[in-house]
């Protein structure tokens, strides 16, 4: 069975700075993807990036970025220059061998003024 | 194009009752799946449908839950003689027809079902 872990239930930082958030993952699987969604208050899940585990460059989208260690089975995001609204739980998630999405409980960021 | 759409987006039932989700898929999407969120909780996969047909319900509970992805009309999760442990957010995604070995889940808002 896969597991995704999120170790930080929390995190806070003022707008315009940087923030990682981690996430490590187990598997049996060679191949697989990973993901970082974004929920918002309104609940909607928004997929920020995705990363094919065969692919060895980190996957970018504008101010996200992750950096995927695929031997030691972790997948960080970093938000570069963070605004007000990406203020929102973030969840790891990833799928591979099975028809569903795994995710992880989610880190909840908060971007202060 | 329509994203995924899910009602109600809100359904209160007492104990005992009955609860029905319904789905519809993004248009030209043919597979649903369906997800379970409780609060301070990760989403939960529950079943994988394909038009008239079960793929995957490795995550649905063995009682009460049903769903179904019938060939005309949205796909609908079923919950019988909900119990107060069955409040959560129910999430709906749908996914074009499979040409690779993933292809990209696309979510509806979900629905809360508070069960009173």
């Amino acid at each position: 069975a896969q597991t995704v872990t999120q170790s930080q239930p929390e995190m806070s930082v003022q707008e315009a700075e940087t923030v990682t958030l981690s996430c490590t993952y187990d598997t049996s699987e060679s191949n697989y993807y990973l993901f970082w969604y974004k929920q918002p208050p309104s609940r909607q899940m928004i997929l920020v990036i995705r990363q094919e585990a065969y692919k060895q460059q980190n996957a970018t989208e504008n101010r996200f970025s992750v950096n995927f260690q695929k031997a030691a089975k972790s997948f960080s995001l970093k938000i570069s220059d963070s605004q007000l609204g990406d203020t929102a739980m973030y969840f790891c998630a990833f799928i591979g061998g099975a028809d569903g999405l795994t995710f992880g409980k989610g880190t909840h960021l908060i971007i202060q003024p | 194009n329509a994203g995924v759409m899910q009602n109600p987006r809100h359904l209160v039932r007492r104990r005992g009752q009955e609860a029905r989700l319904r789905c519809s898929p993004m248009k030209g999407h043919s597979h649903v799946y369906w997800y379970r969120q409780l609060p301070e909780e990760g989403l939960k996969f529950m079943v994988y449908l394909q038009k008239e047909n079960i793929i995957d319900e490795s995550g649905m509970p063995k009682e009460r839950f049903s769903a179904e992805f019938p060939k005309e009309g949205p796909s609908i999760l079923r919950i019988q003689q909900v119990v107060r442990g069955d409040s959560a957010a129910y999430f709906c995604a749908s996914s074009p027809p499979q040409v690779m070995r993933y292809n990209e889940q696309f979510f509806g808002p979900g629905t809360r079902l508070t069960v009173l």
